[in-house]
């Protein structure tokens, strides 16, 4: 089955950089790689997804990039602001039947 | 509407107790998702439904049983758990196996 890791657990940026967080999945089958922003007492949010067919995309400040090669995938977010502070998981998995998460990364923005 | 509501948002209940935990979306989304979160750890698929049938069981006790009675709703019986039961319940949709939209949970303790 499908394994997830992410790194790292827990990251912490100043306003206004950059933080990168970064998956790997073990399934070759996998072909959708969503994320997802949980905050406290509320369920995960879906911010962003990629499909195998697509290298990269962006939304605003979001982008995600995928590498089918070595089954890598990453999430970039810029000009970082205090309401992105949260716990973001990353999946990956089959439109077909489930995803897998990974442990999750827990971003806080410094003032 | 946009949303998956869950209900009750909190519940309490004792070890030889029955209860269950209540979904709703109107998203005309034909696939339904139960999940399990322990505390500062990512979510665990537990079943899916799919055109109301059930489609993935993720090994789970027979003391929760889940039960989708139309398109919108999803239940997750629960009878005799245990006190490592206690965690936060999400229920989640989607389309067509992507793009899940996550409720905000039930946060459940057995004592």
């Amino acid at each position: 089955g499908e394994n997830v890791e992410q790194h790292p657990s827990t990251l912490s940026v100043q306003e206004g950089d950059s933080a990168v967080i970064k998956c790997t999945y073990s399934d070759s089958a996998s072909n959708y790689f969503p994320w997802y922003k949980q905050e406290l007492g509320k369920g995960p949010q879906l911010i962003i997804d990629i499909r195998s067919n697509v290298g990269e995309k962006k939304d605003q400040r979001i982008a995600v990039t995928l590498n089918k090669t070595a089954k890598h995938f990453s999430l970039h977010i810029t000009e970082t602001q205090p309401e992105d502070s949260a716990v973001y998981f990353c999946a990956a998995g089959s439109s077909a039947s489930k995803i897998i998460f990974g442990s999750g990364t827990r971003l806080s923005i410094r003032p | 509407d946009t949303e998956v509501t869950q209900t009750p948002k909190h519940l309490v209940m004792g070890m030889t107790n029955k209860k269950s935990l209540k979904c709703e979306q109107h998203m005309g989304h034909r696939a339904m998702y139960w999940y399990k979160q322990k505390a500062k750890k990512p979510p665990e698929l537990m079943f899916v439904y799919s055109y109301e049938k059930l489609s993935i069981n993720e090994s789970v006790p027979s003391r929760f049983s889940p039960e989708c009675p139309n398109s919108s709703l999803l239940n997750l019986h629960l009878h005799a758990l245990q006190p490592e039961d206690s965690a936060l319940y999400l229920c989640a949709s989607s389309p067509s196996g992507d793009g899940y939209t996550f409720g905000s949970g039930t946060r459940l303790t057995v004592v």
